[in-house]
């Protein structure tokens, strides 16, 4: 079945750091990825999406690429700031009649100033 | 901005108790899903609402679940004999259409049973 893996966390970072959160995922067909972060008692809201390979979703500074010879959608940001720091969650959507997100664990990002 | 809203946002109950958790998706959707988190695991995909009646559930969501509108506004989550495995952060989401479009997100119910 469809699968999701995202690097564990706790992931503490300085400001202005450079942000990489590991994405890459196992599904039948062509997938839809989604970034969804967690913010302290906040639902999940979508950060970015993308809809088919080498399409590149970006917001707020974020981006991510969905390559699918490498079956990943790493998250990256130039330079973080203290209100980046949140859960964030890898996703996708594999169609077919399904309904359901299939999500990866959450990396829990912690943003220093 | 509409968003979906949940109750309680934390709720304790004994094994064997019914609970249920309740969710008001954005009032122009037509699409309504639960998810849950274990603490330490994934999100997890339990059930999607449609017109009135079920359109997908995961292995998950087994005799012990329902979900209902029971009006315009509330679609709620039933869980009818709560076991210990069952407590968990309860998701509700909702979406204007079906497929790869956004999904919105409430803040979660968090279920305690002991």
């Amino acid at each position: 079945g469809d699968s999701v893996t995202q690097m564990e966390g706790p992931v503490t970072l300085s400001e202005e750091a450079f942000l990489t959160i590991n994405c890459t995922y196992t599904a039948t067909g062509y997938p839809s990825l989604f970034w969804y972060v967690q913010y302290p008692g906040e639902g999940l809201q979508l950060l970015l999406k993308a809809t088919k390979a080498d399409d590149k979703g970006s917001n707020k500074g974020f981006e991510a690429t969905y390559r699918k010879e490498t079956t990943s959608f790493h998250l990256e940001k130039g330079s973080v700031q203290v209100s980046d720091s949140a859960v964030y969650f890898c996703a996708l959507y594999s169609g077919g009649g399904a309904d359901g997100l299939t999500f990866g664990k959450g990396t829990h990002l912690i943003i220093q100033p | 901005e509409p968003e979906v809203t949940q109750t309680p946002s934390h709720q304790v109950t004994q094994m064997g108790q019914e609970v249920i958790l309740r969710c008001v998706p954005i009032s122009n959707h037509l699409y309504f899903y639960w998810y849950r988190q274990i603490l330490g695991q994934k999100v997890e995909f339990l059930v999607s609402f449609y017109n009135n009646e079920i359109s997908e559930k995961s292995e998950i969501f087994d005799d012990q679940f329902s979900v209902e509108r029971p009006d315009g506004s509330n679609f709620t989550l039933k869980i009818r004999s709560t076991k210990l495995e069952d407590s968990a952060m309860y998701f509700c989401a909702s979406s204007e259409v079906r497929g790869a479009g956004e999904q919105f997100f409430g803040p979660g119910t968090r279920l305690t049973v002991l």
